[in-house]
């Protein structure tokens, strides 16, 4: 099973709208999380990171953290087809490498 | 600038045939790593390098192997190339194993 599981697959988001992505580890080991942004037929970019409970705003983008849980959202708001792409997170903690999720699909309709 | 280059970005080969991909990167990252991405199925790793000659499989080595025998320079080498190592190839850098990876802009290899 794999240990960072993404929801939605997809998801469709009129333009303006907010997109809000769900990341959760089933590892209890890890203690920091990635969102990475892969526009179609690019190399992913890390866009924030988040380590700390509660929530850390970049501009349009935000992510909350629950360690509790082990579950981090991220949220666009007034999204923009240049938003369109895959979202990838991924979760590190101690010695581990990064455990990546397999992605939700970001389309942004006009 | 800071970046990994993949060479080459573009990659037919016959199946049975030996394959070699290239990457650098000029960031002096301790860490190198190279991953295949297939639809639907997120970031593989195959190979994860600590260091010069210091190399650990990763979640799906077989059909592959990799060298490092400078810290800026990871090669993947692929013998004997199968049908279903067709995907696209992204080698990456970090400063440490638990930091922001930085990727290169990938190779697309397909197996015929």
């Amino acid at each position: 099973q794999q240990k960072v599981q993404q929801s939605p697959e997809s998801l469709i988001v009129p333009e303006g709208g907010m997109a809000s992505l769900n990341c959760t580890s089933s590892d209890r080991n890890v203690d920091y999380f990635w969102w990475y942004r892969q526009h179609s037929g690019k190399s992913p970019k890390m866009l924030m990171s988040i380590f700390s409970n509660g929530e850390k705003e970049e501009g349009r983008f935000t992510v909350h953290l629950n360690k509790a849980s082990l579950h981090t959202s991220l949220h666009i708001r007034d999204s923009q087809p240049s938003d369109s792409a895959l979202y990838l997170c991924a979760a590190s903690g101690g010695n581990y490498q990064l455990i990546w999720g397999s992605g939700t699909k970001l389309i942004i309709k006009p | 600038d800071m970046k990994v280059t993949q060479m080459p970005r573009y990659l037919i080969k016959r199946m049975g045939e030996n394959v070699l991909l290239e990457c650098g990167q000029d960031m002096s990252h301790e860490t190198m790593y190279w991953y295949r991405q297939d639809p639907g199925l997120g970031l593989q790793l195959i190979y994860i390098s600590y260091d010069v000659d210091s190399n650990s499989e990763g979640d799906i080595p077989k059909g592959y192997r990799v060298s490092r025998k400078k810290r800026e320079h990871f090669s993947l080498i692929l013998d004997s190339a199968k049908t279903n190592q067709t995907s696209v190839y992204f080698c990456a850098s970090s400063p440490g194993h638990s930091t922001e990876v930085f990727f290169g802009k990938g190779t697309r290899l397909t197996v015929v």
